[in-house]
């Protein structure tokens, strides 16, 4: 059964920082891995998707990248910002190219410090 | 602009009572999901659907259950509601081949 951990589990910042959240998986048989964003009280927003031939993909002030056989994977925020403040969450699809379902790692609670 | 909307936001509701949360989606994607998520275990997997009249178990299916008569609308049905069963509950769907998904704002649901 995969399990996907994310450490830490929460991580308090001061505005202006860089920094790393991690993920982990124990199946390393994985398709695609994607981040997301939740806001205290609403629903998840899709932030990066990395897709099985990729190492790795940006958009804006954010990089993820992926080692598979590691079983790791890092959501990179630079100069982060209060309005970053939120849980990320991480969640791997399963392997074979038909398989859409998520598997979800329980997050890390970012605050950003103005 | 397309959406996916989930109803009713919140529900209170008695132990033993038939519940139906309603996942309605403008997208025209294939793939439903239902999500519960949990302080200390995040979000698992209920059920799914890859096209209308399929409907698979996920990880925690047991007391619920779905049906897909149309590609637009996958409720999620709780047969007799228990207290165990108070939670969000996100409804998501994705198009087939492009692994993107788009997740609903959730039903908060408290069983009593």
């Amino acid at each position: 059964k995969q399990e996907v951990t994310q450490i830490p589990a929460a991580l308090s910042v001061p505005e202006g920082e860089n920094l790393v959240l991690n993920c982990s998986f124990t199946d390393s048989a994985i398709y695609n891995l994607q981040w997301f964003r939740q806001d205290p009280g609403k629903g998840l927003t899709s932030l990066l998707l990395i897709q099985s031939s990729q190492r790795e993909q940006t958009s804006g002030r954010l990089n993820a990248s992926l080692d598979k056989s590691s079983g790791r994977s890092t959501l990179y925020i630079a100069a982060s910002q209060p309005g970053d403040s939120a849980t990320y969450l991480c969640a791997v699809y399963g392997s074979g190219g038909s398989n859409y379902k998520l598997t979800f790692g329980k997050g890390t609670l970012l605050t950003v410090n103005p | 602009d397309a959406e996916i909307t989930q109803s009713p936001r919140h529900k209170i509701t008695e132990t033993g009572r038939q519940v139906t949360l309603a996942c309605h989606q403008t997208w025209n994607h294939n793939n439903m999901f239902w999500y519960r998520q949990d302080l200390g275990h995040g979000l698992r997997l209920i059920h799914y659907s890859y096209g209308v009249q399929d409907t698979n178990k996920g990880e925690v299916s047991d007391g619920y259950s779905v049906s897909r008569s149309n590609t637009e609308d996958l409720p999620l049905t709780l047969e007799s509601a228990a207290s165990s069963q108070t939670s969000v509950y996100f409804c998501a769907s994705s198009e087939t081949g492009t692994y993107g998904y788009t997740f609903g704002s959730g039903t908060r649901l408290t069983v009593v």
